[in-house]
């Protein structure tokens, strides 16, 4: 069976620190990773997205990935009070099929 | 962008009554979309891979008969909870496969509570 794990959290960092949340995932098949938010109530909303080794930069955020430790991992720089939500990992195997969803990690900034 | 519209956002409904609940992507062709469940504090449970034209693939342990969809369009899926029971109170969000993007493009859910 597919899964995809998280730590639960809370997470909680004070504002201006930096954030990591960690992802492992079993299916060595997976070719697509991402990186969801979601605030309470809400749908998630894409934050990052990546599909290759490496660290991938966009702004505040660095996604990184491993596919030979089969981890993938989100970097959250100069965290914000407005950054506290549930960031939920995503894997899929090919264009078209589900996404494979963790539980999600609470991120918790404090002012 | 990609926009995917989910209506209704929220729904009561009595115990035994039907509920049906629409996905539609605005300004793409989904051939694929998928409706996922999460209860509190729980992770997004994908419930079955609507397809158009097509009989939905549900996952298992969900119930078909239940969980009626219809993909009839290439821009509209809709999922129908029939006999809803307060253990079916949750939070459903569609998503839709755009066909020139790898991740998926989300509704804003919708917030089934049955009374």
């Amino acid at each position: 069976q597919k899964e995809v794990e998280q730590n639960s959290g809370p997470l909680s960092v004070p504002e201006g620190a930096i954030a990591s949340l960690n992802c492992t995932y079993s299916d060595r098949g997976s070719q697509s990773f991402f990186w969801y938010r979601q605030y309470s109530g809400k749908s998630p909303e894409l934050i990052m997205s990546i599909y290759s080794n490496g660290d991938k930069e966009d702004g505040r955020f660095t996604a990184q990935l491993n596919k030979a430790s089969q981890y993938v991992s989100l970097l959250i720089r100069d965290s914000q009070p407005s950054d506290s939500a549930t960031y939920l990992c995503a894997v899929n195997n090919q264009a078209g099929t589900a996404l494979i969803f963790g539980k999600g990690t609470t991120l918790s900034v404090s002012s | 962008g990609a926009v995917v519209s989910q209506h209704p956002s929220r729904v009561i409904c009595k115990s035994g009554t039907s509920v049906k609940i629409e996905c539609r992507s605005l300004d793409f062709q989904a051939t694929t979309m998928f409706w996922y469940r999460q209860f509190p504090k729980q992770s997004l449970m994908l419930m079955a891979t609507s397809n158009e034209g097509s009989k939905a693939t549900y996952e298992q342990g969900v119930e078909k008969d239940k969980f009626l969809i219809n993909h009839a369009s290439l821009t509209l899926s809709t999922l129908t909870v029939t006999s809803a029971h307060p253990e079916d109170s949750s939070f459903y969000i569609c998503s839709a496969q755009h066909p020139r993007h790898t991740e998926a493009f989300f509704g804003q859910g919708t917030r089934l509570t049955v009374v």
